[in-house]
């Protein structure tokens, strides 16, 4: 049971044209959203997250929207760059509990030059 | 600042072997995990320290996992006998304390168990 879902598992997108990952989440309970970045080869990173308190958190070309009552977030990067490719995680998790999150599959982005 | 630092990066293994992974957090993080990664799939918490006490391990397949942290620095995770779909990357992230909203990951390592 799938608690965090990353329905596309890839996303081809233009140098300098938007990227947009979604990300849909079950648990009611779940207030804390986060985003992780990983390379290849490379564990993941963190990108930038976004508390339930707030339905957007933007840093430099990365904007996160949160919709509470459709239980989806997405991630924005505006303008996309090549360096920007790829696998990006959804995770969330309850701050009331140990903040350990649960991750979804994964995107993976592509971004042509 | 050193980031997490696992190894080794590759591990080919039979089934029935045993094999461990080594971990060591960035200095000061009190808290450590184990993450399983199967290809295709999101990590998975495996184990969850805090200084060198088990928070969580309701993850855990004890009848073959077992993870130390006996200094409450660098941690072991130990798997015997391997199955086949233990074949994973196991990544190891550390943070500050259980608290604190951002895990830093380490790069993890590639168990392939034939």
């Amino acid at each position: 049971d799938q608690q965090v879902k990353q329905n596309s598992p890839s996303l081809s997108v233009q140098e300098g044209r938007i990227s947009i990952l979604n990300c849909d989440y079950t648990n009611s309970m779940f207030d804390y959203f986060l985003w992780y970045k990983k390379y290849p080869a490379e564990g993941p990173t963190f990108l930038i997250s976004i508390s339930s308190i707030k339905d957007k958190n933007e840093d430099g070309r990365f904007t996160v929207f949160l919709n509470k009552s459709a239980k989806h977030l997405s991630l924005h990067i505006v303008p996309s760059q090549p360096g920007d490719s790829a696998v990006y995680f959804c995770a969330a998790s309850m701050t009331g509990g140990s903040y350990i999150p649960t991750f979804g599959r994964g995107t993976s982005l592509i971004v042509h030059p | 600042e050193a980031g997490v630092a696992q190894s080794p990066r590759y591990k080919i293994i039979e089934k029935r072997q045993s094999v461990a992974f080594w971990c060591n957090p960035i200095s000061g993080h009190a808290t450590l995990y184990w993450y399983q990664q199967i290809l295709g799939q999101g990590p998975k918490l495996l184990i969850q320290f805090q200084n060198n006490g088990v928070v969580d391990d309701s993850q855990l397949p004890k009848d073959r996992f077992s993870a130390e942290r006996l200094k409450g620095v660098d941690s072991t995770l130990k798997i015997q006998p391997a199955k086949l779909e233990d074949s994973a990357v196991y990544l190891c992230a550390s943070s500050l304390d259980r608290l604190a909203d951002t895990q830093y990951f380490g790069p993890g390592t590639r168990l392939t168990v034939l």
